[in-house]
């Protein structure tokens, strides 16, 4: 396996069901995200985890509940979600640089698509 | 208030001849830019960048011009082909953190035509 690997690649629910996105990275990268696409919207940044330390929150709703076990692994859980927040998933990862400024090069998975009904 | 915009929903351009896709920014902290590429049913994949203390950066048919004080930066491509057929998504990252931060765009459909 190469790249970042996410699964589900599709997921229905119900808005009473607790369900849970997983992301896998074999890039040796030290920092992944969860972006979030909804229909005729930019991509959004939800959560960077760093180092394993969650190092932003853009003002996600507690429902989306984040967990990064290790570098190489990062679950995003689902809990009575709304219609609302059926979109995309994406998961990135990139290197972390410790020094000087950061350019943004990020390396996708291939998305889930959630439907909540 | 979006910090990035493709004005552009779409664009079509025949085979051979010259794709340009535009993104406009505001927010003058952002020093790098980029431009990612998807396919449907796949993620985004990167395709070029540029650093604010440049205005051009190019890697074989793809050139990114970047306009700091209009606030403007563009993707040229050519020669088109049909396989450069995706959504592009312009990116910009502000500085002073030591892992992306990016902020897209909403995207321009190209399509090109054989």
């Amino acid at each position: 396996e190469t790249g970042v690997t996410q699964t589900p690649r599709h997921l229905v629910m119900g808005m009473t069901n607790k369900k849970s996105l997983k992301c896998e990275q074999h890039l040796g990268h030290n920092a992944m995200y969860w972006y979030k696409q909804s229909a005729k919207k930019p991509l959004e940044l939800m959560f960077v985890y760093s180092l394993e330390e969650r190092v932003e929150n853009n003002s996600v709703p507690s429902r989306f509940s984040p967990e990064c076990p290790n570098s190489s692994h990062l679950f995003l859980h689902l809990h009575t979600l709304q219609p609302e927040d059926s979109a995309l998933y994406l998961c990135a990862s990139s290197q972390r640089f410790l020094a000087g400024g950061y350019t943004g090069e990020l390396f996708f998975g291939e998305g889930s698509r959630l439907t909540v009904l | 208030d979006q910090q990035v915009k493709q004005n552009s929903p779409s664009l079509s351009v025949q085979e051979g001849r010259i794709s340009i896709l535009n993104c406009d920014y505001t927010n003058s902290m952002f020093d790098y830019f980029l431009w990612y590429k998807k396919y449907p049913a796949e993620g985004p994949t990167f395709l070029i960048s540029i650093s604010s203390i440049k205005d051009k950066n190019e890697d074989g048919r793809f050139t990114v011009f970047l306009n700091k004080s209009a606030k403007h930066l563009s993707l040229h491509i050519v020669p088109s082909q049909p396989g450069d057929s995706a959504v592009y998504f312009c990116a910009a990252n502000a500085g002073g953190t030591s892992y992306g931060k990016l902020t897209f765009g909403q995207g321009t459909i190209l399509t090109v035509h054989p």
